[in-house]
């Protein structure tokens, strides 16, 4: 059955301190891996898709990296405006039409 | 910048109303969506539609329907609305080449 697993569920980090977000997935076949970040009460926010192992995406402090099986989000010196739900979801090379989401990791960054 | 809009942020029914959904895109996006997320769950498909007056089920369609009469409005239909439909309700629209979904504000629904 295909599968996303977002690990931690949750996770404190004082300001400063750099840390990663994990998603593992597992399909028949993969055309696409997508971030989003949702704040409280609102929709999610697109922030990278990955297409194949090795690619890297960028924006500000954040950096997410693609392998064969997992997808990690990079936090780099994070800041309390970071503080958000961050979803993972997988694009199938069949069934494009579709997402399948993680159920994402909380993260919260104190001053 | 790709804008979709949801009716309502906050609604309010009874258990055995009708209640309708409404979700507005501007990008002319074959693809809309509509998922519902709860606590734990995450978000889960209820229906799509990849043209006008076309549909389909996602995972989880009992007790709801969706409408498209027009390529920019998408609408979740609630027959009969029971308590456990009470959820964050998110609607998304992408192009024909399948790639990013993008999301409205999302309409949080109570059923009493």
């Amino acid at each position: 059955e295909d599968q996303v697993t977002q690990s931690p569920e949750a996770l404190r980090l004082q300001e400063g301190e750099s840390s990663s977000l994990n998603c593992s997935y597992t399909v028949s076949g993969l055309r696409g891996l997508f971030w989003y970040r949702q704040d409280p009460g609102k929709g999610p926010e697109f922030l990278f898709t990955l297409y194949s192992a090795g690619e890297e995406k960028e924006k500000e402090r954040l950096k997410a990296t693609l392998t064969k099986k997992e997808s990690f989000l990079h936090i780099t010196a994070p800041k309390p405006e970071d503080s958000a739900t961050y979803l993972c979801a997988v694009q199938r090379s069949y069934n494009t039409d579709k997402l399948i989401f993680g159920t994402g990791t909380r993260l919260q960054v104190f001053p | 910048d790709v804008k979709v809009t949801q009716s309502s942020r906050y609604l309010v029914k009874r258990t055995g109303e009708k209640v309708f959904l409404e979700c507005v895109q501007d990008m002319d996006h074959e693809n809309m969506f509509w998922y519902r997320q709860d606590p734990g769950l995450g978000l889960r498909l209820i229906y799509f539609s990849y043209d006008v007056k076309m549909k389909e089920k996602g995972d989880i369609p009992e007790g709801y329907s969706v409408s498209r009469e027009k390529k920019e409005r998408f609408s979740l239909i609630l027959e009969s609305a029971s308590t456990n439909q009470t959820s964050m309700y998110l609607c998304a629209s992408s192009s024909p080449e399948g790639d990013t979904q993008y999301f409205g504000p999302g309409t949080r629904l109570t059923v009493l």
